[in-house]
């Protein structure tokens, strides 16, 4: 099947960017998007990208894709302590299924 | 205000006794889904249903059931649990799942442990 991949961790110190990536196998998805979940807590959409943008810029936060590498990052300028997170990764396809990553825990030291 | 409510939010109960965790949005979305959280998987759909007596298996249905019957729920059903249902579960509601601005509300969450 598809799959939708990121590594676990990031650590940053509190304004330092932060660069979350992730890469994908499906070659027909649509849109792409970044989510943040806090602890206890459901998923929030931070952002998203069509998949024939190259970039997307929103306040503090980059999306960047490569839709030939099939990869995409999602970078937070001047990270602060409440920047702290899980960030999901997760696509759609053509026939709108969504496929999520595994998750990347940030954590922002002081 | 605008959300997606889930009952009970911590859960422990035993192999084989029924449960059911509800789901309920007051928002008028069509389409309605629920997730399983483990971790090192992220997120993995599990039933979805695109509106009131329309559901459909997601990627992991096995072991679940769901219904539809009124726009505003979603319950999950296990009939039968067991120890690897183990997980956090979350249901979500968008108006349609069809472009990219019908945002996912996320409900916060049930955590089940089944023993």
């Amino acid at each position: 099947g598809e799959d939708v991949e990121q590594s676990l961790f990031l650590s940053v110190r509190e304004g330092d960017s932060s660069v979350i990536n992730c890469t994908y196998t499906d070659s027909s998805s649509t849109y792409l998007y970044w989510y943040k979940q806090e602890p206890g807590a459901g998923l929030q959409l931070l952002t998203y990208i069509f998949s024939n943008m190259d970039m997307k810029q929103d306040q503090r936060l980059t999306v960047l894709l490569n839709k030939k590498d099939k990869h995409l990052s999602l970078r937070i300028a001047d990270t602060q302590t409440g920047d702290s997170a899980i960030y999901f990764c997760a696509e759609k396809d053509f026939s709108n299924d969504m496929r999520f990553g595994a998750g990347t825990r940030l954590t922002v030291k002081p | 205000e605008a959300q997606v409510t889930q009952n009970p939010r911590y859960l422990i109960t035993v192999t084989g006794k029924k449960l059911t965790v509800t789901c309920s949005q007051n928002m008028n979305h069509e389409y309605m889904s629920w997730y399983r959280q483990d971790p090192g998987l992220g997120l993995r759909q599990i039933y979805y249903s695109m509106n009131v007596e329309v559901t459909d298996k997601g990627d992991v249905p096995e072991g679940y059931k769901v219904s539809r019957k009124e726009k505003r729920n979603f319950p999950l059903i296990l009939e039968s649990p067991s120890p690897n249902q183990t997980s956090l579960y979350f249901c979500a509601s968008s108006l349609s799942p069809m472009g990219p601005t019908d945002t996912q509300y996320f409900g916060p969450g049930t955590r089940l442990t089944v023993l």
